[in-house]
């Protein structure tokens, strides 16, 4: 059974960088057909999707985080992480990460089924 | 970058009644569009994603419909468990993915 976990500081320091890591059981992150996705979710407000990483290294960013933000893979450890540098009260946030349904036959379903439980990041001095 | 719009923001309805939610794209987006449902304190959870297939494990009573731009998701009889925010998403044209900002399902 797939199972994701998101781990790191819970408090950051305005103009630091955020980092956080997602493990990942039950597949690996080398399989091919998925990007493996970062979500966040400021507090009481909405979805914001970050960015994503495939098993090649490639990655798709959000371009207003894009000048900030760094995706990578560490396939040894099946494990992905989340770097976003500079960081403002405005990135206080629960930090998702997901994987997408993938391949349905004749589509790519980038919608997601699979959940961390989430991480809650307060940046604050 | 397509913005996604939801309506109501809010819905008050009681149990056993019907709800509709919309979403509506900002450009097409085909039928590449999902639904979310989020209860407080966890993850969204996949409702429905080729803006009309039912995600594993999904009840009959979440049906979603629609294409190109305007899409609903109706609720056929609300449960007490079904008291949640609903998100849509689309995945047509990205990056980036987009969501909607959600509509609070309350009794």
């Amino acid at each position: 059974q797939l199972q994701l976990r998101e781990s790191g500081p819970g408090l950051v320091k305005p103009s630091e960088t955020l980092s956080l890591t997602c493990s990942v059981s039950g597949d690996s992150l080398t399989r091919s057909n998925f990007y493996w996705h970062w979500i966040r979710q400021p507090p009481g407000k909405g979805l914001e999707w970050i960015g994503g990483i495939y098993y090649t290294g490639h990655t798709h960013y959000n371009p207003s985080l894009k000048s900030r933000l760094t995706i990578s893979l560490e396939t040894s450890k099946n494990q992905f992480s989340l770097n976003l540098a500079s960081v403002t009260a405005a990135d206080t946030a629960v930090y998702y990460c997901a994987r997408p349904v993938g391949v349905i036959p004749g589509t790519l379903v980038t919608a997601f089924d699979s959940w961390g439980q989430g991480a809650m990041v307060t940046v604050s001095s | 970058e397509i913005v996604m719009t939801q309506s109501p923001a809010t819905l008050s309805v009681s149990p056993g009644e019907r709800a509709t939610l919309s979403c509506r794209a900002s450009q097409t987006v085909s039928t590449n569009l999902a639904w979310y449902q989020q209860k407080p304190g966890q993850a969204p959870s996949l409702l429905i994603y080729g803006a009309s297939t039912r995600a594993t494990g999904i009840p009959g009573r979440f049906t979603g419909s629609g294409s190109g731009t305007d899409f609903n998701l109706t609720i056929s009889s609300l449960q007490p468990e079904d008291f949640a925010v609903y998100y849509c998403q689309q995945y047509n044209d990205w990056p980036p993915l987009t969501f909607g900002g959600g509509t609070k399902v309350e009794i």
